[in-house]
């Protein structure tokens, strides 16, 4: 199985700075095939399930504000939060859909303000 | 609005069963693949199963294999998962989570169901 490694394990930033988390893959989550990037970020606030807010690396899902943005390719990826907001506290997971149905998460990254 | 409501979770003796089920609307259930991911208590996410539209695609992690049954009624427009033989290590919430298909994230996940395992 791909393991998914994310850091920092947690972060404190200020409200209105920059945040950014990374993650890295055991193993290319990159298709040659269509140049696609099986690499997700996932936001997860206190007692609620996860929501998806990146996919293929870059792409934001609907409703997800341009604050965050994905990058990466490969085996190496990251999650940037510019002007961060006092909502944007959560633990953030990275997951590859590469090698499906074995799906794999990142250990996951707490965000507080500083 | 795609709602996923998950159901059946509790606390049962280690050995025992659980059947989770996961009512789905506001989606065509039966043009989606399915799957279950669960989260111990302070833990991580942990992927447990997917199933594809037809029923004919059917996986599990390595740590519920043989013990756990995923399955769907398209009718119903729902998804389960049987759980037998349960352990401590199973205490987890379990979400219940869409696929577009294979090679695809998760895009709508449930609010997560409590199962504990505990004597």
């Amino acid at each position: 199985d791909i393991v998914m490694t994310q850091s920092p394990d947690s972060l404190a930033v200020s409200l209105g700075e920059r945040a950014t988390i990374n993650c890295k893959s055991s193993q290319s989550v990159l298709f040659s095939s269509n140049n696609k990037n099986y690499l997700a970020w996932y936001q997860q606030k206190p007692g609620q399930p996860p929501k998806l807010l990146i996919y293929w690396a870059s792409t934001r899902q609907s409703g997800v504000p341009d604050r965050f943005s994905g990058s990466g390719s490969g085996t190496d990826f990251t999650l940037t939060i510019n002007s961060l907001q006092a909502e944007d506290v959560a633990v953030y997971y990275c997951q590859q859909y590469s090698t499906t149905p074995r799906y794999t998460f990142g250990q996951g990254t707490k965000l507080e303000i500083k | 609005e795609v709602q996923l409501v998950e159901s059946g979770g509790g606390l049962v003796k280690p050995g025992g069963s659980l059947r989770l089920s996961c009512a789905a609307s506001g989606f065509t259930f039966s043009t989606y693949s399915m799957n279950w991911v669960r989260q111990a208590p302070g833990k991580g996410l942990e992927w447990v199963s997917s199933i594809n539209i037809g029923s004919t695609y059917i996986y599990y992690a390595d740590s519920v294999k043989g013990r756990f049954t995923i399955s769907r009624d398209n009718a119903k427009n729902s998804l389960y998962l049987q759980m037998n033989s349960l352990r401590a290590e199973d205490t987890a919430v379990y979400y219940c989570a869409r696929g577009d298909g294979d090679y695809t994230p998760f895009d709508y996940w449930g609010q997560g169901i409590l199962v504990t395992v505990s004597s």
